[in-house]
C-alpha cells in the first residue's frame, strides 16, 4: 500500500510568484489536510478537502487555496507569494474527516 | 485563539525515562494527540488520548491527561537513540476534522549516551 506522496520535494520561488504543490493521497483515503510548518514552529492548519469539497479552513488568507480531484488527490496553489511563505508544506490523507490524518513527508518551499 | 505550549528541548540518558510535558488552552480539545518527527520525515502519530480519560499506555510510551490544568504529559520507557527526534503536542475538537489539529512547537528530544 503506497502512503501519502508529495512533489515536488524542494522548490525556489520568488516573491510575487505562484506555485502549485502536490499531494497523492494513500489508497481508500477521501479526506486531504494541508499544513503549513515554517522553521522552528509545530505546522499550522490550511485547510481540509473532503470528497472534493473545502471542509474547513484556518486562519490563512484567500490566496492560499486548493483542490481536490476525484482520485481524491490534492493540490494547494499560493498567490502572491511573500518571503514569510518560505516553509515545509504538510499534507496528510485521512479514512474520512475527522479520521487518523497520515502525513507525507512534505513539500520545501524556500521563497527568496 | 486556541494554543498549545511545549517546552523546546529534553535532554535524557539513554535507557532513561523522558517526558514531555504540553499545556493547552482550548477547554472544548476532545482528542490530544502526541506526533514524532524525524529529519526528513513526515509526522507519524505516536498516541492519542480522550479528553474523557486520564491515562493511556501504549508498550513504552504513557500518556497522562489533567484536564482540569489542560496539562499533558508523554512519558517514553527506557529511551532509545532512535527516539531522538522532534516531539509534537496537538490537539483537536473534531478529531482531525474540519478545525483540523492545532500543533504546539514541539519538543526536540536529544539522547545523550
Amino acid at each position: 500500500e503506497t502512503g501519502v506522496t508529495q512533489s515536488p520535494t524542494h522548490l525556489i520561488k520568488t516573491r510575487g510568484q505562484q506555485v502549485t504543490l502536490r499531494c497523492s493521497s494513500q489508497s481508500g483515503h477521501n479526506t486531504v489536510s494541508w499544513y503549513q510548518q515554517a522553521l522552528g514552529q509545530g505546522p499550522q492548519f490550511i485547510f481540509q478537502y473532503y470528497r472534493e469539497e473545502e471542509n474547513g479552513r484556518g486562519n490563512f488568507p484567500p490566496r492560499f487555496s486548493g483542490l481536490q480531484f476525484p482520485n481524491y488527490s490534492s493540490e494547494l496553489n499560493v498567490n502572491a507569494l511573500e518571503l514569510d511563505d518560505s516553509a515545509l508544506y504538510l499534507c496528510a490523507s485521512s479514512l474520512g474527516s475527522g479520521d487518523e490524518q497520515f502525513f507525507g513527508p512534505g513539500t520545501r518551499l524556500t521563497v527568496l | 485563539g486556541e494554543d498549545v505550549e511545549q517546552s523546546l528541548f529534553l535532554s535524557v540518558r539513554e535507557g532513561d525515562s523522558s517526558v514531555i510535558n504540553c499545556t493547552y488552552t482550548d477547554s472544548s480539545s476532545t482528542y490530544l494527540y502526541w506526533y514524532k518527527q524525524e529529519p526528513g520525515a513526515g509526522l507519524q502519530l505516536l498516541t492519542y488520548i480522550f479528553s474523557n480519560m486520564d491515562m493511556k499506555q501504549d508498550q513504552r510510551l504513557t500518556v497522562l491527561l489533567n484536564k482540569k490544568d489542560k496539562h499533558l504529559s508523554l512519558r517514553i520507557a527506557d529511551t532509545q537513540t532512535g527516539d531522538s527526534a522532534i516531539y509534537f503536542c496537538a490537539e483537536s475538537y473534531s478529531g482531525g476534522g474540519a478545525d483540523g489539529l492545532t500543533f504546539g512547537k514541539g519538543t526536540h528530544l536529544i539522547i545523550q549516551p
